[in-house]
């Protein structure tokens, strides 16, 4: 699976959108997006997942960039307990469905 | 109902103690997963089964040892364990072994080894 690399840390105000990028410039074709987030001392909570086109669900709105290289997350309101550390991993889902955890970003949202 | 648990919350064990995880989930998933999680690392994937059976051993030391006695339930057997050993221990299940399905993860045992 391609690597991804993502800021290690990032602050955002309650209330305001949180966007988490992330770089995988050497994913492949067959290749998919898919974010995470664990909550302090909780279990990895799936949040959303894409291949090329971009997606929203209850909890976040996935964008990624035409040529695949990089997406972003966003959080559109973002409150305290948005707090967590996000993960992008890609993976091919033809594999297995092995989730490889990058170091992630640790979001702290503000009051 | 999304729901895996895990248990114990907590364990705390000596190096010649012999001791179990367990992990169930009711949700007709067909593949579990057991990964490790040191403190402040992100988690790293042990062992999947997919249909009770072992699909992947990640080079696992053999004083850790899985078992999925049916399609519910996934237990860890843990025996002669180092202090290296002490992390959180996350248990997870999918629909299946491949696809998108996504996975869901159990709150963690959080195993001390003295």
């Amino acid at each position: 699976d391609a690597k991804t690399t993502q800021p290690p840390s990032m602050d955002c105000a309650e209330g305001r959108a949180a966007n988490l990028p992330c770089n995988h410039s050497t994913i492949s074709g067959n290749e998919y997006v898919y974010w995470y987030r664990q909550i302090h001392s909780q279990g990895p909570q799936y949040i959303i997942h894409g291949l090329k086109n971009n997606e929203t669900n209850e909890m976040a709105s996935l964008i990624i960039t035409e040529d695949r290289k990089s997406s972003t997350l966003i959080l559109p309101h973002a409150t305290l307990r948005d707090t967590a550390v996000y993960y992008c991993i890609v993976r091919v889902v033809s594999a297995g469905n092995m989730l490889t955890f990058g170091g992630g970003t640790r979001l702290m949202v503000k009051p | 109902d999304t729901e895996v648990t895990q248990t114990p919350k907590h364990l705390v064990m000596g190096m010649t103690n012999k001791k179990s995880l367990k992990c169930e989930q009711h949700m007709g998933h067909r593949a579990m997963y057991w990964y490790k999680q040191k403190a402040k690392k992100p988690p790293e994937l042990m062992f999947v089964y997919s249909y009770e059976k072992l699909s992947i051993n990640e080079s696992v030391p053999s004083r850790f040892s899985p078992e999925c006695p049916n399609s519910s339930l996934l237990n860890l057997h843990l025996h002669a364990l180092q202090p290296e050993d002490s992390a959180l221990y996350l248990c997870a299940s999918s629909q299946g072994w491949g696809g998108t399905d996504t996975q869901y993860f159990g709150p963690g045992t959080r195993l001390t080894v003295l």
